[in-house]
This record gives structure tokens, C-alpha cells and sequence, in this order.
């Protein structure tokens, strides 16, 4: 069992859905998450990161996490054409002093005009 | 450049040959990180750096591989005999410390495809 995991989709939804992404992990030791966007051909860009448990909204985008579940979620409302991309969640802990993020394989997102 | 800067972005290389990828990280950022991706797999860590120290070597997936970093900034990976299971899109990433949460700005990558 990998320590992170994350369906690879692909999740292909209409302009103007709310969409949830999610992963599950295994490491009790992590306690930051975080969500980075990645467009073809680029490098992941850090959307959101939270600690602990609890949500964070920023604009369209709200991060939650039930470390209990061992479970994170990322929802984006209205959905744009633009936020097609993969979305990767990482997330990391203190391990020997290093905070070395640990990274899902990324859901692939279409948003369809 | 204000960003992280990879090169080549593409080398097609026969079987059995060296490679060596470059990374020219933001100016200031301390930590340096190489991952691995795979076509349609997530992130894959390789090795890390805080200053021109590798403390966290433990991903290099055999001794084909080698990195380092001078001057804490520029930093090398090196490929020996290269596989054809070594064809890979090579991320770098730095960010300013270690130890807390700090956010990693990446490059776009060294596509390698090895023939």
C-alpha cells in the first residue's frame, strides 16, 4: 500500500460543477497537506496547504482534512475550463526533522464549456 | 529568471549512455529537491538538499545515481548507463528552509526518454 493515494481520474465535469478531489494516506506523522495544481508540460504549483485537521477556503478552492479518517479533500466551486489540469496532494511530516513532501500520482480534471 | 530553471527541457539518449540534468534554483532558496515522475504516476522523491548537503539521499533507486549541488545553488543529477525504465519527466524544486512547511516552487522539468 503506497502512503499516499489518489485516483488518477480522468474526472471530466460541465463549466460551473463543484468538484471534490480526495486522498487517503497512511502516515499518522503527517501533518501538512497540501494541494498543487499542475497543467501539461509544467511544473506543480502550490494551491493550498493546511495543518492539521479542519478547512480552509481561498476563493473558489476550500481544503479539508479529517486526520482521523486519514482523509483529504479539495473542493473547487464553479468550475472553470481553465482549471483543467492534474491535482496533486502531498502532504508531510516531521521524520527524522524533515518535512520531505510525500506526493499522490495526481487526478487528471477536464471542465467542459 | 525569477523561477526555477531546468535544462535541457528535452534529451532523448540511446540505452547505455550518461546523462546529466541541471537545475538553477530561485536565488535565496536553501532547500533543493529532485523528484521523478512517470507517465500517469504521481511524484516520485529522489534525493535532497539543504545548502550543498544531501541529507536525504534515501530515494535514488540505485547507484546509477548521483546528485550534487555547489555553491548552494546550481545543483546536477547524473545518470550512469542509463535504462530504458529511466525515462522519466526529472522536477526540481527549491523553497526557502526545511523544517517547517515551505512552499516548493518547481521547474518544468527534464523530459528524459531513453531509447
Amino acid at each position: 500500500q503506497k502512503e499516499v493515494e489518489q485516483d488518477p481520474g480522468p474526472l471530466s465535469v460541465p463549466e460551473g460543477a463543484i468538484v471534490s478531489l480526495n486522498c487517503t494516506y497512511s502516515n499518522s506523522a503527517f501533518q501538512y497537506f497540501m494541494w498543487y495544481r499542475q497543467y501539461s508540460r509544467k511544473g506543480p504549483e502550490l494551491l493550498m496547504y493546511t495543518y492539521s485537521s479542519g478547512n480552509k477556503e481561498d476563493g473558489r478552492f476550500t481544503a479539508q482534512v479529517d486526520k482521523s479518517s486519514k482523509y483529504i479533500s479539495l473542493f473547487i466551486r464553479d468550475s472553470q475550463p481553465s482549471d483543467s489540469a492534474t491535482y496533486l496532494c502531498a502532504m508531510s511530516g516531521a521524520s527524522g526533522g524533515s518535512y520531505i513532501p510525500t506526493f499522490g500520482r495526481g487526478t487528471s480534471l477536464i471542465v467542459h464549456p | 529568471g525569477a523561477g526555477v530553471s531546468q535544462s535541457p527541457s528535452n534529451k532523448v539518449t540511446e540505452k547505455g549512455k550518461d546523462v546529466e540534468l541541471r537545475c538553477d534554483p530561485i536565488s535565496g532558496h536553501t532547500a533543493l529537491y529532485w523528484y521523478r515522475q512517470r507517465l500517469g504516476q504521481g511524484l516520485e522523491f529522489l534525493i535532497y538538499f539543504q545548502g550543498n548537503s544531501a541529507p536525504d539521499k534515501s530515494g535514488l533507486p540505485s547507484d546509477r545515481f548521483s546528485a550534487e549541488r555547489t555553491g548552494e545553488s546550481v545543483s546536477t543529477l547524473t545518470i550512469q548507463r542509463t535504462q530504458q525504465e529511466d525515462s522519466a519527466v526529472y522536477l526540481c524544486a527549491s523553497s526557502l528552509g526545511q523544517g517547517l512547511i515551505g512552499e516548493l516552487f518547481f521547474g518544468e522539468g527534464s523530459r528524459l526518454t531513453v531509447l
